[in-house]
C-alpha cells in the first residue's frame, strides 16, 4: 500500500476554502485515494473517492493530476463543525478496503 | 439503514484479564476489519474478516485475535491484557460497491489499569 504524506495541522477561518494536499508518489496503477474525517472520540467517517481527475460530492471535491501522485481535498466555504482530522488513504483496488493504512492526517482548524 | 454498533461503548479490566468485543455490521456488508487507535502511533489497522474468514492481518501480537459469524457480527478477543492496549478499539464494514468504502462505528473505549 502507498505511503501518504500531508501536512499535519492547517489553520483556516469559517467561510473560507480549505484545500488539503496530499502526496502520494507510489500510488499503484490500480489504487483508489480515499479520504476520511474524524473527529475527537469518534471513527472516521468517508467523505470521498477517486482514481482520477475531479470527483464532487455534496461535501467536498477531491482534485487528482494526471499522474496520480498527489490529490487535493477541497472543502467549499467551511463552518466551525468542520474543524476535524482528516485522513487520506491511498490504496483498496477498488472494492477491496477493508485493510486501510492511515498516516498521522491533517488537523484542521477552523476558527471564527 | 442502521449503522454499524459496537458493544460495549466503555470497558476497563486490569492487566492480565482478557476482553472481547464485539461489532455489528451495517446490513447487507460482509467485511468487517477491526482498528486500534492510541494517542501515540494513531490508527492501525489489525485485521479484515470476509464471509467469515480473515481475508488480512495487521502488524498485532497473536494475544489480538477476531472472528466473524454466518450473519457478519464480528468479535475481537485481546488475552493477557497490558498497559499499552488502552485504546478506542474501532470496528468498521465495508460497503460491497466498487469504491468499498468503509463505515465506522463509535468505538469501545478500553482503560487497562
Amino acid at each position: 500500500l502507498a505511503k501518504t504524506t500531508q501536512p499535519i495541522s492547517m489553520d483556516s477561518y469559517e467561510g473560507q476554502e480549505v484545500n488539503i494536499t496530499c502526496s502520494h508518489n507510489n500510488i499503484a496503477t490500480n489504487d483508489y485515494i480515499t479520504w476520511y474525517q474524524q473527529f475527537p472520540s469518534q471513527g472516521p467517517r468517508f467523505i470521498i473517492q477517486g482514481y482520477k481527475t475531479k470527483v464532487t460530492n455534496e461535501v467536498a471535491s477531491l482534485f487528482i493530476p494526471a499522474d496520480r501522485k498527489s490529490s487535493t481535498l477541497s472543502l467549499p466555504r467551511v463552518s466551525l463543525s468542520d474543524t476535524a482530522v482528516y485522513y487520506c488513504l491511498v490504496g483498496g483496488h477498488g472494492g477491496s478496503q477493508g485493510n486501510l493504512i492511515f498516516g498521522k492526517g491533517t488537523k484542521l482548524s477552523v476558527k471564527p | 439503514k442502521a449503522g454499524v454498533t459496537q458493544t460495549p461503548r466503555y470497558l476497563i479490566k486490569t492487566r492480565g484479564q482478557q476482553v472481547t468485543l464485539s461489532c455489528s455490521p451495517i446490513s447487507g456488508h460482509r467485511s468487517v476489519s477491526w482498528y486500534q487507535q492510541t494517542p501515540g502511533q494513531g490508527l492501525q489497522f489489525l485485521f479484515e474478516y470476509f464471509s467469515e474468514t480473515q481475508r488480512n492481518k495487521g502488524n498485532f501480537p497473536g494475544r489480538f485475535s477476531g472472528r466473524q459469524f454466518s450473519n457478519s457480527r464480528s468479535e475481537m478477543n485481546v488475552s493477557t491484557l497490558e498497559l499499552g492496549d488502552s485504546a478506542l478499539y474501532l470496528c468498521a464494514s465495508s460497503s460491497p460497491t466498487e469504491t468499498g468504502e468503509q463505515y465506522f462505528g463509535p468505538g469501545t473505549r478500553l482503560t487497562v489499569t
